[in-house]
């Protein structure tokens, strides 16, 4: 089973700043099934990266993915009000799949 | 339009069992890899397990906390997913939602709006 650690655990940031947001993997993610989502209370979890890189339909442009092997990174490249959530990665090529803790992006 | 919405959650009792559902509208179901995933409180996601689809063998594969007490099994006649949940424990507490896989010919995936599991003596 792969072990997904992000961090911060936390991150305290103001809008228009820019957010990095880091996952890592305990062994190499096979054929780059690493996706992110967002978390709202009250919402179904949203699908923002696949694919390590791609953004899901609808996902504006400052949500960026990168990364490879075992070292991951979404950068919200201008924080609008609406991106305070929390966000966890996903690995999704093995099973079992595993979601990592999460990272709680909160306004400063 | 896709759909996902699961119903049978509730109060049960530690040791209980329940059946969860899923029914799923706006796709070939019977074609999809179908997961659930949970989310107790104050705790992040957790996957559960899957199912593949009938032409790879619905094969099943279950999370270590889950696997001999949870069942994951679909009905294609009906487009509906199952979570058979036995033995259950107040660690299992969470509300349970089935999504599908991510298609990456339309870059998205499907949630549902989940359904409470509450485990209570």
């Amino acid at each position: 089973e792969i072990v997904l650690t992000q961090s911060p655990g936390t991150l305290s940031l103001s809008p228009g700043e820019r957010a990095t947001l880091s996952c890592r993997a305990s062994q190499s993610v096979s054929s780059s099934y690493l996706a992110w989502y967002q978390r709202k209370p009250g919402q179904a979890p949203r699908l923002l990266i696949y694919g390590v890189s791609s953004r899901a339909t609808g996902i504006p442009a400052r949500f960026n993915g990168s990364g490879s092997g075992t070292d991951f990174t979404l950068t919200i490249s201008r924080l609008e009000p609406e991106d305070f959530a929390v966000y966890f990665c996903q690995e999704y090529g093995n099973s079992p799949r595993t979601f990592g803790q999460g990272t709680k992006l909160e306004i400063k | 339009e896709v759909q996902l919405v699961e119903s049978g959650g509730g109060l049960v009792k530690p040791g209980g069992s329940l059946r969860l559902s899923c029914a799923a509208s706006g796709f070939t179901f019977r074609d999809a890899w179908m997961n659930w995933v949970r989310q107790a409180p104050g705790k992040g996601l957790e996957w559960v397990g899957h199912i593949k689809s009938k032409s790879e063998g619905v094969a099943t594969d279950y999370a270590a906390p889950v696997k001999g007490r949870f069942t994951i099994s679909r009905d294609d006649s009906t487009n509906t997913l199952y979570l058979q949940i036995n033995s259950l424990r107040t660690e299992d507490t969470a509300v349970y939602y089935c999504t599908t896989d991510i298609w990456t010919a339309t870059k998205r995936d499907y949630w549902g709006q989940g359904t409470r599991v509450t485990v209570s003596s």
